[in-house]
């Protein structure tokens, strides 16, 4: 069965450096997601992504944050000047063919800005 | 904008058990989309189960089954014949299907369920 895919599983990175978290959608979805979770807390919306371009994004992305489709598979969440508080656990999904479509998540990526 | 509430922060139950976690929401919109979803220690997220808010008809899959109350704004999941592999955390989330949808999903706190052999 398909499944979407991310590296790294755990990324370590210091205070002011930039990160790129990489996720691989199921291969015939068109909507791609990111969330994340901060540990004990609620998995929060960060950005929906569709035909190329952002369709809607959360107050917590900021100009911080980007997404890109840079080729046919893969999907990244970059980071700038990471900061402590984006210590998080990091997750993609994708739907088929509308928005409304269940989502399939990644196993996610453990983020630790020091 | 739309709230998730999960008021049960942990539950458990025997194995073999039927237990019920409990969600509600608050929301505008007529038209919109209910789910749950499990997250094991793995922390992977897995579709627990799914519910058209047009439908009357209570969603089930295998031993989940939520009751879906509309007016009352509640969306609570049954789980039967508990299993050692319920033991994750299960989420509560709400999407909305209006024109202006694209496929956002806000989440509840979370329950954590532990199942007890």
């Amino acid at each position: 069965e398909p499944e979407v895919t991310q590296t790294p599983s755990h990324q370590v990175t210091q205070m002011g450096q930039e990160v790129i978290l990489r996720c691989v959608p199921i291969s015939n979805h068109l909507y791609f997601y990111w969330y994340r979770q901060i540990l004990g807390q609620k998995v929060e919306f960060l950005v929906s992504f569709y035909n190329n371009e952002i369709s809607e994004k959360s107050e917590i992305f900021d100009d911080q944050f980007s997404v890109e489709r840079p080729d046919g598979s893969n999907f990244t969440l970059k980071i700038r000047s990471t900061k402590l508080e984006d210590s998080a656990m990091y997750f993609c999904a994708s739907t088929r063919q509308r928005s409304t479509d269940t989502q399939y998540f990644g196993p996610g990526t453990r983020l630790t800005v020091l | 904008a739309q709230t998730v509430t999960q008021s049960q922060p942990e539950m458990s139950v025997q194995e073999a058990e039927t237990v019920t976690l409990s969600c509600t929401y608050d929301t505008s919109e007529n038209n919109y989309y209910l789910f749950w979803y499990k997250q094991p220690p793995s922390r992977q997220m897995i579709l627990v189960i799914r519910q058209e808010a047009y439908k009357q008809q209570n969603a089930t899959e295998n031993r989940f089954s939520v009751n879906f109350q509309k007016a009352a704004k509640s969306f609570s999941l049954k789980i039967s014949d508990s299993q050692l592999g319920d033991t994750a955390m299960y989420f509560c989330a709400f999407m909305n299907a209006g024109g202006t949808s694209y496929g956002k999903l806000t989440f509840g706190q979370g329950t954590i369920l532990t199942v007890h052999p």
